[in-house]
């Protein structure tokens, strides 16, 4: 089955900064792949998602890379600020038996400091 | 509509309680999820409906029974859960399972405490 690591486990970062998460799958067959942000006490919100047949996507201040070959994307999160704070899940859609079920990575625990 | 809800917020319940969760989308969306969410953890998948047929069940214990009444509700039954059953415990929903429209969409998940 498929397998997502995510790196690191926690960021600080000043705000203004960038942000980089990095996460790897060991499902090649793995195609598509979401970003959820998750405040204290909150669900887990789709910030950004992106399949394989793309190497890049941006929304204003995020940015997912993927490359299928290394199998690792990333997300990059530019212009940080307070708000950004949150933990962000990756997570890699498994083509096999499940169904197409979303496998998560660990988490990162993003803090911003003012 | 374009968001999942999910009643009740929170949920304490004694160990011989029966209790249920409930979840409602208006989005149209023929796949729905149950995940359980421990402090500080990924999202943990339960169960999978597709087209109102439960096609996935991820080795859980009996004590939690997943129903769904129709496309835009799905519900979670619970009886004689054990202490380490608190978590949160969130619904999602996406258009389908399989295709290209299977962005999930998270409810804001229900509490729950058991004593």
């Amino acid at each position: 089955g498929e397998n997502v690591e995510q790196h690191p486990s926690t960021l600080s970062v000043q705000e203004g900064d960038s942000a980089v998460i990095k996460c790897t799958y060991s499902d090649s067959a793995s195609n598509y792949f979401p970003w959820y942000k998750q405040e204290l006490g909150k669900r887990p919100q789709l910030i950004i998602d992106i399949r394989s047949n793309v190497g890049e996507k941006k929304d204003q201040r995020i940015a997912v890379t993927l490359n299928k070959t290394a199998k690792h994307f990333s997300l990059h999160i530019t212009e940080t600020q307070p708000e950004d704070s949150a933990v962000y899940f990756c997570a890699a859609r498994y083509n096999g038996g499940s169904q197409g079920n979303l496998i998560f990575g660990k988490g990162t625990k993003l803090s911003v400091k003012p | 509509d374009t968001e999942v809800t999910q009643t009740p917020k929170h949920l304490v319940m004694g160990m011989t309680n029966k209790k249920s969760l409930k979840c409602e989308q208006h989005m149209g969306h023929r796949a729905m999820y149950w995940y359980k969410q421990k402090a500080k953890k990924p999202p943990e998948l339960m169960f999978v409906y597709s087209y109102e047929k439960l096609s996935i069940n991820e080795s859980v214990p009996s004590r939690f029974s997943p129903e769904c009444p129709n496309s835009s509700l799905l519900n979670l039954h619970l009886h004689a859960l054990q202490p380490e059953d608190s978590a949160l415990y969130l619904c999602a929903s996406s258009r389908t399972t399989s295709g290209s429209s299977y962005e999930q969409y998270f409810g804001p998940g229900t509490r729950l405490t058991v004593t």
